[in-house]
């Protein structure tokens, strides 16, 4: 069964703090999204990781990818209120797999 | 600058009425996804389709149909509406084979009474 493992699922995390998500999938291709979704919204593509070693830094965060332990990690730098979301790993497999999400909350 | 439009944001409709959520995107993808996502449970994958005419079962496609009959649209039919349908309904597109990120349409809230 093909899964995508998000953890934490919740992350509740002081502002100027660092933070990482992580995400684990079970298949061997090796293309990963994390999307950003604000409550009630769509959801907003943040990084494209096709290839070992991808590593994608905007603003405050920073996304990789590891395909040998089939592994991505998305490290939040000094967070801010404004980061306040649900991050959610997407495997593609030709069908789109999603991990759970993370929802995070930034407070002073 | 839109991407991938569904037909409504907000939709109320009666038990065992027919609904139609349809799903337009203008990138020339070939590939179209429906999930729906439920608190608690996450976004789950209900259809989705490869090509014109073509359509896969994903994972949770009881009580639900799917029509591709042009490349740009995507339709998600609920033969008969029950309240366990109501949901947010999130419909997608990717280009095929070439690794470039799915974009999503604005969601749809489905309430069934």
């Amino acid at each position: 069964e093909l899964k995508v493992e998000q953890n934490p699922l919740f992350l509740s995390m002081q502002e100027g703090k660092n933070y990482t998500i992580y995400c684990n999938y079970s298949t061997t291709s090796d293309r990963l999204y994390w999307y950003r979704q604000d409550p009630g919204k769509s959801l907003e593509s943040l990084f494209v990781l096709l290839s070992n070693g991808a590593v994608k830094q905007e603003g405050r965060l920073m996304a990789s990818l590891d395909t040998k332990a089939r592994l991505s990690t998305l490290h939040i730098t000094a967070a801010v209120h404004d980061l306040s979301a649900t991050y959610f790993c997407v495997h593609n497999t030709d069908k789109l797999i999603f991990g759970t999400g993370t929802r995070l909350q930034v407070f002073p | 600058d839109v991407k991938v439009t569904q037909s409504s944001r907000y939709l109320v409709k009666r038990t065992g009425e027919k609904v139609f959520l349809e799903c337009v995107q203008d990138m020339d993808h070939e590939n179209m996804f429906w999930y729906r996502q439920d608190p608690g449970l996450g976004l789950r994958l209900i259809y989705f389709s490869y090509d014109v005419k073509m359509k896969e079962k994903g994972d949770i496609p009881e009580g639900y149909s799917v029509s591709r009959e042009k490349k740009e649209r995507f339709s998600l039919i609920l033969e008969s509406a029950s309240t366990n349908q109501t949901s947010m309904y999130l419909c997608a597109s990717s280009p095929y084979g070439t690794g470039d990120e799915a974009f999503f349409g604005q969601g749809t809230r489905l309430t069934v009474v």
